[in-house]
């Protein structure tokens, strides 16, 4: 059972260029979500899913876009990168619905520069 | 007010110290509540969740107060390994985003 798997873990990229970050689970997790996380700022919702098919824009969508063909794969997608995107990015995934088991999981991260 | 409000820290404390952090909340509405512990450059992993009745983990306590619309996370004999960062998050329902605090920093000292 591998969880939340990102790919890559790191990632350097030059300003305009485009990118696809990956995330996969195999929890079969309804719900799947993109933060990223900048130094002092938290982490920030990017885009998220609650199953195949619906996505929503979170608190910072802007420059991202997402897509959900499948229960278990969620890819986040830079349309024109900019060193403002200099970030970690988490995905995390969990089960849909309310109380104590509903937690995320969290991927590794990938950590991306924007030169 | 944001959502979800955390003191920053620094909390720095000894070896064997009990350390509380609290962590408001604005919507009432909120039905889920967790505390996640991040380590330096990692990603957050789920510390415990926060039952209504307030619960334990060995030497982590959290408990939630709906009529406040705060919880907290008391840690006992605190240990070097307990130096991290706690985040606070609380959700509304099923379907909607779970909330993070920004966090409180811990440093325990030898």
């Amino acid at each position: 059972n591998a969880g939340v798997t990102q790919t890559p873990k790191f990632q350097v990229l030059k300003t305009g260029q485009s990118m696809t970050l990956q995330c996969a689970q195999d929890m079969n997790h309804e719900y799947m979500s993109w933060y990223r996380q900048d130094p002092g700022m938290g982490l920030r919702l990017i885009h998220y899913s609650v199953g195949a098919g619906i996505t929503d824009q979170g608190e910072v969508p802007n420059g991202y876009n997402v897509s959900r063909s499948t229960t278990e794969d969620f890819p986040l997608r830079l349309l024109s990168a900019a060193p403002s995107q200099t970030s970690v990015y988490f995905c995390a995934s969990r089960l849909q619905g309310r109380g104590a088991g509903y937690g995320y999981t969290f991927g590794s991260g990938t950590r991306l520069t924007v030169v | 007010r944001k959502e979800v409000e955390q003191d920053p820290g620094p909390f720095n404390v000894p070896e064997g110290a009990t350390v509380a952090f609290n962590c408001t909340y604005s919507n009432s509405a909120s039905q889920s509540f967790f505390w996640y512990r991040q380590d330096c450059r990692k990603e957050p992993k789920l510390l415990m969740s926060v039952y209504s009745s307030g619960n334990e983990d060995g030497r982590f306590t959290a408990q939630l107060n709906r009529a406040s619309q705060y919880i907290s996370l008391l840690i006992r004999d605190s240990k070097l390994s307990d130096s991290a960062t706690y985040l606070c998050v609380v959700s509304s329902s099923g379907n909607t985003p779970l909330v993070f605090g920004k966090g409180t920093r811990l440093s325990v000292i030898a």
